[in-house]
């Protein structure tokens, strides 16, 4: 079945540092894929998107490019500030028959040291 | 934001017990999501709800788990009996239809089996 893959458990950088967070996904149909963000306390909320339409997301300085031949989407921001430590989640929307699920890859604990 | 609401945010019951968890999805929204989270882990999906039916559970929703959502009231997950194992936290989530659409996620409701 379909999947999600997320090899970096925690990250840990220093404000102004470059974020990169490895995410690849496995699937038999074009995918639509998300990076989610949930903070201390709160539910997961949407941080950019990606369909095979627009093959890149950018929000509030994250990006995210879908790479087919690499079946990644990898997360990057230029500049970490300590407001963006939180947990990220690679996230594969899947359709069958009349179904839709998010399929969650383990997630990355994101901590930005002031 | 479109906000999810889940009642109560804490819940301790005895184990055998049943135990209901309630969702104010976000208004106008058609698809309706459970997802079970152990403390440090994955997001899980449980199940989905659409037009009044269960359109696909996962191996995690064990026969004990039941979801309705009478007359547009609250859609709720119902647990009877609980057992130790479903400790966790469940977010109840909502989408305006299936397809490419943003999630909207509740804050959760941390639920304790003892």
């Amino acid at each position: 079945g379909d999947s999600v893959t997320q090899m970096q458990g925690q990250v840990t950088l220093s404000e102004d540092d470059f974020l990169f967070i490895n995410c690849t996904y496995s699937t038999t149909w074009y995918p639509t894929l998300f990076w989610y963000v949930q903070y201390p306390g709160e539910g997961p909320q949407l941080l950019l998107k990606v369909t095979t339409a627009n093959n890149k997301g950018i929000s509030r300085g994250f990006e995210a490019t879908y790479d087919k031949r690499t079946t990644s989407f990898h997360l990057q921001k230029a500049s970490v500030q300590e407001s963006d430590s939180a947990v990220y989640y690679c996230v594969l929307g899947e359709a069958s028959s009349g179904s839709w699920q998010l399929i969650f890859g383990s997630g990355t604990q994101l901590t930005v040291m002031p | 934001g479109p906000k999810v609401l889940q009642i109560p945010s804490h819940q301790i019951i005895d184990m055998g017990q049943m135990v209901t968890l309630n969702c104010d999805p976000v208004s106008n929204h058609l698809y309706f999501y459970w997802y079970k989270q152990i403390l440090g882990q994955q997001m899980e999906f449980l199940v989905n709800f659409y037009n009044g039916k269960v359109m696909e559970k996962s191996k995690l929703f064990k026969d004990q788990f039941s979801v309705e959502r009478p007359d547009g009231s609250y859609f709720t997950l119902k647990i009877q009996p609980t057992a130790l194992e479903d400790s966790a936290v469940y977010f109840c989530a909502s989408s305006p239809d299936r397809g490419e659409k943003e999630v909207f996620f509740g804050k959760g409701t941390r639920l304790t089996v003892v």
